[in-house]
C-alpha cells in the first residue's frame, strides 16, 4: 500500500496564479483533509471530506477549494494565489470508526508564492 | 473554543536524558488526545493515542503519555532519548477532527 500520496511535492507560483494540488489515498477511508502546516502555527484546517461528493470548511478556508470527486481523491484548488498561501500543504485521510480516530497524513508538499 | 496549547516551542536534550513535552488541553466533556511525530521532510505519524481506559499511555519508539484529568495535561515522556527522536512533535485532540497544538521542536545533542 502506498498509504496517503501527494502531487507535486513543491511548486513555485507567482500571484494571482491557480493551481491544484492532488490527494490519493488507498485504504478505502472515508475521511480525507486538507491541512496547511506555518512555522509557529501547527497545523490548520483548510477543508476537510466526509465522504465521496461531501466537503466541508475547517479552520482556514478562504482563498482555497476542495472536491471530492472520487472516494480515493482529494484535491484542492487555489484560484488566485497569494503570497500568504506560501506554506506546506499536507493532506491525511482516516476511516473514523468509534476508538479508531487516527490519521494518515502524507508527505506535503511545499508551495511557495512569489 | 477547543485549544490545545504546547508552550515549549524548542526543547533541547542530551542524548540518553530524559524528556518530558508539555501539552494542555481545553477541557470537554468526552476526550481524546494524540501525539504525532513529524522527521524533517517527512509527514507526521502516530505516537500514541487516549481514547480511555488507563491514564499511563505507551506508544512506538519508548514513548508514554500520561493523562491528566485534573490538570488537563497529555505530557509525552521519554526516559532515554536518542539522536533518531530529534523531530517536531504536536500534541491534538478531537475526533474525526483535530484540533492541534502549535508543536514542539525537539533537538538531541550529541
Amino acid at each position: 500500500n502506498a498509504g496517503v500520496t501527494q502531487t507535486p511535492k513543491f511548486r513555485v507560483l507567482k500571484t494571482g496564479q491557480s493551481m491544484t494540488l492532488l490527494c490519493a489515498q488507498d485504504m478505502n477511508h472515508e475521511y480525507m483533509y486538507w491541512y496547511r502546516q506555518d512555522p509557529g502555527m501547527g497545523l490548520r484546517l483548510i477543508h476537510y471530506s466526509v465522504g465521496e461528493g461531501t466537503t466541508a470548511k475547517g479552520e482556514v478556508p478562504d482563498g482555497y477549494n476542495v472536491s471530492r470527486l472520487k472516494k480515493q481523491n482529494f484535491l484542492l484548488g487555489l484560484e488566485s494565489a497569494a503570497p500568504s498561501q506560501t506554506s506546506v500543504y499536507f493532506c491525511a485521510s482516516s476511516f473514523p470508526d468509534v476508538g479508531v480516530y487516527e490519521q494518515y497524513f502524507g508527505p506535503g508538499t511545499r508551495l511557495t508564492v512569489t | 473554543a477547543q485549544s490545545v496549547t504546547q508552550l515549549d516551542s524548542q526543547v533541547p536534550v542530551f542524548e540518553e536524558a530524559p524528556v518530558e513535552l508539555r501539552c494542555n488541553y481545553s477541557s470537554s466533556v468526552s476526550v481524546y488526545l494524540f501525539w504525532y511525530v513529524q522527521y524533517p521532510n517527512q509527514g507526521l505519524q502516530l505516537l500514541l493515542k487516549y481514547l480511555s481506559g488507563s491514564t499511563l499511555v505507551k506508544g512506538i519508539n519508548g514513548f508514554e503519555a500520561e493523562f491528566n484529568k485534573s490538570q488537563t495535561s497529555f505530557h509525552l515522556r521519554k526516559p532515554s532519548v536518542h539522536i533518531s527522536d530529534t523531530a517536531e512533535y504536536f500534541c491534538a485532540k478531537g475526533t474525526y477532527k483535530y484540533i492541534f497544538g502549535t508543536g514542539t521542536r525537539l533537538k538531541v545533542l550529541a
